[in-house]
């Protein structure tokens, strides 16, 4: 059973135009994260929620945004992608944000054209 | 913040005999460490993980060492067999700014039949 879904699987955007990635979870976990993953590199966290509180990395861009509208949902916004957002991002969930399992979403692989 | 440093960058291997990757990180806070095996175009998945106040964890071929002191960390394949070739990441959980995992860049794990 699918624990951590991301739609799509694959995205094409424009240089510029807006896109949303969509992360949804049936374990009812506390915390939701996005990770980006660039070809070759390892993830690097962008930022997560505890619940509806959101925490962002101090070097997260400020073209990337977050919603989390329930505990099911999470979206991932990039204002104006450019071609160095290009990369696999990775939604993942854990119970708490105390030192607990991370589950990982299959990913969505963003393509900028 | 947390930094994670990881060795050898590639580890190639006979089939059968052992691996070794090693992690180092940063932060003495840090309290759990995964170890995540990623397979071409997949999500990370979780093969083991140890919580600071464990020195060794061990599953079936797979084993865990956290050095506390030395701030160091290894995962240790015996018994290597081809589907073990992946990449592989370690990891350490963060405090502090958007709290969340902090990979190490991954090892590319070679078994040779």
């Amino acid at each position: 059973d699918a624990m951590v879904i991301q739609n799509p699987r694959y995205q094409v955007t424009q240089f510029g135009k807006p896109v949303t990635l969509s992360c949804s979870q049936t374990l009812n976990h506390n915390v939701m994260y996005w990770y980006q993953q660039k070809s070759s590199q390892a993830p690097k966290l962008l930022f997560h929620y505890y619940d509806k509180d959101f925490n962002n990395e101090a070097d997260t861009p400020d073209n990337f945004q977050s919603r989390r509208p329930n505990t099911s949902f999470c979206f991932l916004d990039i204002r104006s992608p450019g071609l160095g957002d290009a990369a696999m991002y990775l939604c993942a969930t854990s119970i708490g944000d105390r030192s607990d399992e991370q589950f990982f979403g299959p990913g969505t692989r963003l393509t900028v054209l | 913040g947390e930094n994670v440093e990881q060795h050898p960058s590639t580890l190639s291997v006979q089939e059968g005999d052992s691996a070794v990757i090693k992690c180092t990180y940063s932060d003495s806070a840090s309290n759990y460490f995964p170890w995540y095996k990623q397979e071409l175009g997949k999500r990370p998945q979780l093969i083991i993980d140890i919580r600071s106040n464990v020195g060794e964890k061990k599953d079936q071929r797979i084993a865990v060492t956290l050095n506390k002191t030395a701030k160091h960390f290894s995962l240790h394949i015996t018994e290597t067999q081809p589907e073990d070739s992946a990449v592989y990441f370690c990891a350490a959980f963060k405090r502090g700014g958007a709290d969340g995992l902090t990979f190490g860049k991954g090892t590319h794990l070679i078994i040779q039949p």
